[in-house]
């Protein structure tokens, strides 16, 4: 079956904008979370939805936003683009959100300048 | 709270040595532990999990709920094995993955 795909696969904004990222599970998958991955600080947990609702959520600023929709697709978005938001975010789906094994995309790679 | 520890950012260790990367958690009750790997350039994907008791690729790891560890274990070690480990916790009604900073092992030919 097809894995977890990821568009696009690389960005680079400029400070200030907004860009939206956008993660297609696993079929038959309804939990998905988000995560940013940098060399300093590994696995940062972004937010996580099951059935278009937020279930949990990370440490971020408000910048930082998701949403689900009824096939279980999600996209992030992040406004107010800053330098520090440079990472690689990540996407896994699973079938029921944790306890079970989360199936990774390959990332967006995000470069702000 | 509930926490994943890794205390090790790097461990770098010869080939067809023994290699133990090392995972503490903090939570009081039954969890769910797991360890993820991520190889250059490839995906992150679930290595093993405590509940299966498997052995892939030669890894190990045994749930010690008295020392709290995860501790991921290989007799042997290959070069194929250098890769980024993290260990996860799940626990209790919570839905989110708790994720150790993870452990990058390197493996000297």
């Amino acid at each position: 079956k097809a894995g977890v795909t990821q568009t696009p696969r690389y960005l680079i904004k400029t400070r200030g904008q907004q860009v939206t990222l956008s993660c297609s599970p696993i079929s038959g998958h309804r939990s998905v979370s988000w995560y940013q991955q940098t060399p300093g600080q590994g696995l940062q947990f972004l937010f996580e939805y099951f059935s278009e609702t937020q279930r949990n959520k990370g440490n971020f600023p408000g910048r930082f936003s998701g949403r689900q929709f009824s096939n279980s697709r999600s996209e992030m978005n992040v406004s107010t683009l800053e330098l520090g938001d440079s990472a690689l975010y990540l996407c896994a789906s699973s079938l029921t959100g944790a306890r079970v094994e989360a199936f990774f995309g390959q990332g967006t790679r995000l470069t702000v300048v | 709270a509930q926490r994943v520890t890794q205390p090790e950012k790097l461990l770098s260790v010869f080939k067809g040595a023994p290699v133990e990367l090392k995972c503490n958690y903090s939570y009081s009750g039954s969890p769910e532990l797991f360890w993820y790997v991520q190889y250059s350039r490839q995906r992150l994907q679930l290595l093993l999990r405590h509940i299966s008791r498997e052995s892939i690729k030669g890894f190990t790891a045994d749930l010690n709920k008295g020392e709290t560890s995860f501790h991921l274990k290989k007799p042997f070690a290959q070069e194929e094995d250098s890769a980024m480990y993290y260990c996860a916790l799940s626990a209790g009604s919570n839905y989110q993955l708790i994720w150790g900073a993870g452990t990058k092992l390197i493996i000297k030919p």
